[in-house]
């Protein structure tokens, strides 16, 4: 994806904390999504940040900087069915996202 | 179910033929859009809809592809003469626009494979 830039693959173990980092281009920005997708299935809404700072949704939180162009997914508690890829996703304006690669997440035992 | 809904959600065709897909919204979405996802890559911008009106398409949209959204509801996707490289995952999802969220809910996808 252009100009949207994070991990390409990440590994933890069930139980633990994962942080996954996402930096985007700050010109045009009007929102910063995290989208789950398993292989094969369609991407599921986590999460949305238009301002600074951080917000907690259950085992999930995302935090954004808007002046650093910097956002990272924190995921708590892992669970083997987090094993998917986790994608950054720009708001460039009238909704138009911007898909960052993804970061493959594999959770082991 | 009240998600948005993609059909067929596989298909095979031979190169050359011509395909469509269709998408149902969530009911209440004016916003449409099409995506297409190709294996390890991130879905990619084709298209949106707000109500019937198409006002925006990617350059990735080549002279092949054309999408309409009639009224203002379902939408079809529709790829002539395809390619092999056509291969990808197509992705419809709405959205309701002003909705505080701006969540963007996907479809599940359609699958094509073009031998």
């Amino acid at each position: 994806g252009q100009n949207i830039d994070q991990p390409t693959e990440m590994t933890a173990t069930e139980g633990a904390i994962v942080q996954i980092n996402c930096t985007y281009q700050t010109s045009g920005f009007n929102g910063l999504f995290w989208y789950q997708q398993h292989a094969g299935e369609a991407p599921t809404f986590l999460s949305y940040n238009v301002l600074d700072g951080l917000e907690e949704k259950g085992r999930f939180s995302s935090f954004l900087s808007r002046s650093k162009g910097y956002s990272y997914l924190l995921l708590k508690e892992l669970q083997m069915k987090d094993s998917a890829s986790y994608l950054c996703v720009e708001n460039t304006g009238f909704q138009k996202l911007v898909f960052g690669t993804g970061t493959r997440l594999l959770v082991s035992p | 179910d009240t998600g948005v809904s993609q059909n067929p959600r596989h298909k095979i065709t031979k190169r050359g033929q011509n395909v469509t897909f269709r998408c149902d919204p969530i009911s209440e979405h004016n916003r449409l859009y099409w995506y297409r996802q190709t294996l390890g890559q991130g879905p990619e911008f084709l298209t949106y809809f707000q109500n019937e009106a198409q006002l925006e398409k990617s350059r990735l949209l080549s002279d092949r592809f054309s999408a309409e959204r009639p009224k203002g509801s379902f939408s079809t996707l529709e790829i002539q003469r395809t390619e092999q490289g056509d291969s990808a995952m197509y992705l419809c999802a709405s959205s309701l626009a002003g909705d505080s969220g701006n969540t963007i809910y996907f479809g599940e996808g359609s699958w094509l494979t073009v031998v």
